[in-house]
């Protein structure tokens, strides 16, 4: 069966803390990993990853996967309160049509 | 254009009722989702439609309905749903696989519709 696992479940911090949220997958017919965030409904996609070892960055945040030991991070340095919200890991799946399996997720507070 | 909008925004149902859920982009995506997300757990996939044509059913109960009648547009008919089909209801669009290595990239959700069933 396909899954996608997150770590931690939930991350309480302070501002200016820098946090690393982790993702590992054991999937069949892997295609790419995807984070997205979401704050109250719908999710908001942030990076999309498809080759090993190739950091993916926007502003305070960067983001690399690592195929050969099937994980996935995501780093969020000088945090503010405005990334409180739940981080979502989604692993892409190829057949003969691409299919979105979602982690668990992480639930990030980010306090002043 | 780069929205994908669902409506109603809230929906409350009894368990007798039959009502509709409807999805709406022009961002030209052949590939149209619906996900189920009940509080603090992640979207769970239902359908995948790839150029109108249903291709992913997730053994989704047949009280829930998906259409497809163009290529802009996606529904989901829900009929003698239960208490526990109470979630937000996502969907989400992006370009259709291709069969190619070159991955069609990210799905772009809409703002979901937050379903209850008395």
């Amino acid at each position: 069966e396909d899954k996608v696992v997150q770590s931690p479940l939930s991350l309480v911090v302070h501002e200016g803390d820098t946090v690393t949220l982790n993702c590992s997958y054991e999937v069949t017919n892997f295609r790419s990993l995807l984070w997205y965030k979401q704050e109250k409904k719908a999710p908001t996609f942030l990076f999309m990853l498809t080759s090993s070892g190739i950091e993916k960055k926007s502003g305070r945040l960067s983001s690399i996967l690592d195929k050969k030991e099937l994980f996935s991070i995501l780093n969020i340095t000088a945090t503010q309160t405005g990334d409180s919200a739940v981080y979502l890991c989604a692993v892409k799946l190829f057949y003969n049509t691409d299919k979105l399996i979602f982690g668990t997720g992480t639930r990030l507070q980010v306090f002043p | 254009d780069t929205e994908v909008t669902q409506t109603p925004k809230h929906l409350v149902m009894g368990m007798t009722n039959k009502k509709s859920l409807k999805c709406e982009q022009h961002m030209g995506h052949r590939a149209m989702y619906w996900y189920k997300q009940k509080a603090k757990k992640p979207p769970e996939l239902m359908f995948v439609y790839s150029y109108e044509k249903l291709s992913i059913n997730e053994s989704v109960p047949s009280r829930f309905s998906p259409e497809c009648p163009n290529s802009s547009l996606l529904n989901l008919h829900l009929h003698a749903l239960q208490p526990e089909d109470s979630a937000l209801y996502l969907c989400a669009s992006s370009h259709p696989t291709s069969g190619g290595a070159v991955d069609p990239g990210e799905l772009f959700f809409g703002e979901g519709s937050r379903l209850t069933v008395l």
